[in-house]
């Protein structure tokens, strides 16, 4: 079956510009993370979901970071007026569930901010 | 949160076994252990998971002693393909997903 997809690949966007990134996980699974990985950095945890609902938003860096997910699937991660230091890969998962259920990593969005 | 601490980078030949070793001294009762593999530019991939003594599959194996302190990540007869960085997890056990926390991880470089 298909895995957790991303889109877009990359996206080069100019400083203060509002930027989407999507997240399809795998169906079924209803727990959702995002990731931010900065050059040779490990991955820094933003926010979770359980279904529709994200219990945790304690990773998120700023009031410029907001994520939803709809229908209990796709999720989207919303940074608005970007700034240079939000150049990073932004990763996404999926789980079964919570807890230490395996967690299935989407390919990532590049984001550049010029 | 249980902190882990592992090498920045191990270097090793093809052939060899290689054991990287992961320090979770505060790690909590119901937490588990988790390991990642990730290659340049994709996301990370479960290699293997333990709650304490020994776990095998067909690509590793965790060894947990009983105070689970720590854990060792063996890799049997490793390949120039299994150069990556691996990643040591531990939590999920109080349904707090900044528990699931990835360091830094280690960089693993398999000479030929």
């Amino acid at each position: 079956g298909a895995g957790v997809s991303q889109s877009p690949s990359n996206k080069v966007t100019e400083k203060g510009k509002d930027v989407e990134l999507r997240c399809d996980p795998i169906s079924g699974h209803t727990a959702l993370y995002w990731y931010r990985q900065s050059l040779g950095q490990g991955l820094e945890f933003l926010i979770y979901f359980q279904g529709n609902s994200a219990p945790d938003k304690s990773g998120l860096p700023s009031d410029r970071f907001s994520a939803e997910r709809t229908g209990g699937s796709v999720s989207t991660l919303t940074i608005q007026r970007t700034q240079q230091e939000d150049s990073a890969v932004y990763l996404c998962a999926s789980s079964s569930g919570f807890s230490y259920n395996e967690q299935f990593f989407g390919p990532g969005t590049r984001l550049t901010v010029l | 949160l249980a902190k882990t601490t592992q090498p920045i980078s191990m270097d090793s030949y093809e052939g060899q076994e290689v054991n990287i070793t992961c320090s979770h001294n505060n790690i909590a009762t119901n937490d588990y252990i988790t390991w990642y593999q990730q290659f340049p530019s994709q996301g990370p991939r479960f290699i293997i998971q333990g709650y304490k003594t020994k776990v095998t599959n067909e690509v590793a194996s965790l060894f947990i002693p009983a105070d689970r302190k720590s854990s060792t990540l063996s890799l049997p007869r490793v390949s120039l393909s299994d150069t990556a960085v691996y990643y040591c997890l531990v939590g999920g056990a109080s349904g707090s997903a900044r528990q699931l926390t990835f360091g830094s991880g280690t960089q693993l470089t398999v000479l030929p």
